[in-house]
C-alpha cells in the first residue's frame, strides 16, 4: 500500500489565489521530504527540501516566497503555491526517505495536479 | 509553444521481447543509482537500484547495468508486458547529499500487443 500520500490529488484554482498541497508519510517519520515539479512530457525537477524543525532549502531558481514550505510535523509537509498563475500549472510530487540518508528507500507520493485558470 | 528536445523519447517494443532503456547520468561523483517507473498521472515507483561498486544487479525480470567509465546506466526488462508501458526515469544520488535525487530525462516505453 501507499506509504506517502498527497492531498488533494488535483486542484483547479483561479489566477491569484493560493493553493496548499499536503504530503504525509503514513507509517514512518520523515525529518526530510522533497518537493518536485513535473511539467507534461518532462522529468521531475527538485524544487526544495523540506526539513522538520528548520527552514526549507530551495533549489536554484525556485522562489521561496512563492512556494512556501512548512514541515509541520515528522509526518507532514505542506507546499503552498502563493498567488498562483497559469504558468504554475503542473504536477507536484513529494517524496520522503524512509531511513536517514537512504536514497533508495525514498517513497514518492501519488502527485497533485494543479491547474491555474 | 513547445521546444525541441523537451519531449520524452519513445521506445516501442513488441510484447514478449526484451527492452533496453538507456540513461546517461551527469555527476561522476554519484555513487547510487535508481530506476523508476512512472505511469500516467501517478508518482514514480521504485524498480531497482545499484551502487557504484557494482556493475550489474538483477531483480525480477529487470537488470540494471552500470558503466561508470562513460557514465551510462541501462535497464533491461525481460519478456516485456503491456503493463510495463510507462515512462522510465533513472536517478542519481551522491551519498551524504541529504538523499537528493537528480532525475534523468526519461523514456516512454510503449509495448505493442
Amino acid at each position: 500500500g501507499a506509504v506517502v500520500s498527497q492531498h488533494p490529488s488535483r486542484v483547479i484554482c483561479k489566477s491569484g489565489t493560493s493553493v496548499k498541497i499536503e504530503c504525509r508519510s503514513l507509517d514512518f517519520q520523515a525529518t526530510t521530504m522533497f518537493w518536485y515539479r513535473q511539467f507534461p512530457k518532462q522529468s521531475l525537477m527538485l524544487m526544495a527540501t523540506s526539513n522538520e524543525g528548520s527552514k526549507a532549502t530551495y533549489e536554484q531558481g525556485v522562489e521561496k516566497d512563492k512556494f512556501l514550505i512548512n514541515h509541520a510535523s515528522l509526518t507532514l509537509s505542506t507546499l503552498t503555491v502563493t498567488s498562483a498563475h497559469p504558468e504554475d500549472s503542473s504536477f507536484y510530487i513529494c517524496s520522503a526517505p524512509r531511513a536517514s540518508g537512504g536514497a533508495g528507500t525514498q517513497y514518492f507520493g501519488p502527485g497533485t495536479r494543479l491547474l491555474v485558470l | 509553444g513547445e521546444s525541441v528536445g523537451l519531449h520524452l523519447p519513445t521506445l516501442s517494443v513488441q510484447e514478449g521481447d526484451n527492452s533496453i532503456i538507456n540513461c546517461a547520468y551527469s555527476n561522476s561523483a554519484s555513487d547510487y543509482f535508481i530506476w523508476y517507473k512512472q505511469e500516467s498521472g501517478k508518482g514514480p515507483q521504485f524498480i531497482i537500484d545499484i551502487r557504484s561498486n557494482m556493475d550489474k544487479r538483477q531483480g525480477q525480470r529487470v537488470t540494471v547495468l552500470l558503466n561508470k567509465t562513460v557514465k551510462h546506466l541501462s535497464l533491461q526488462i525481460a519478456a516485456t508486458q503491456p503493463g510495463d508501458s510507462a515512462v522510465y526515469f533513472c536517478a542519481e544520488n551522491l551519498t551524504g547529499a541529504n538523499s537528493k535525487l537528480t532525475f534523468g530525462k526519461g523514456i516512454t516505453l510503449s509495448v505493442r500487443p
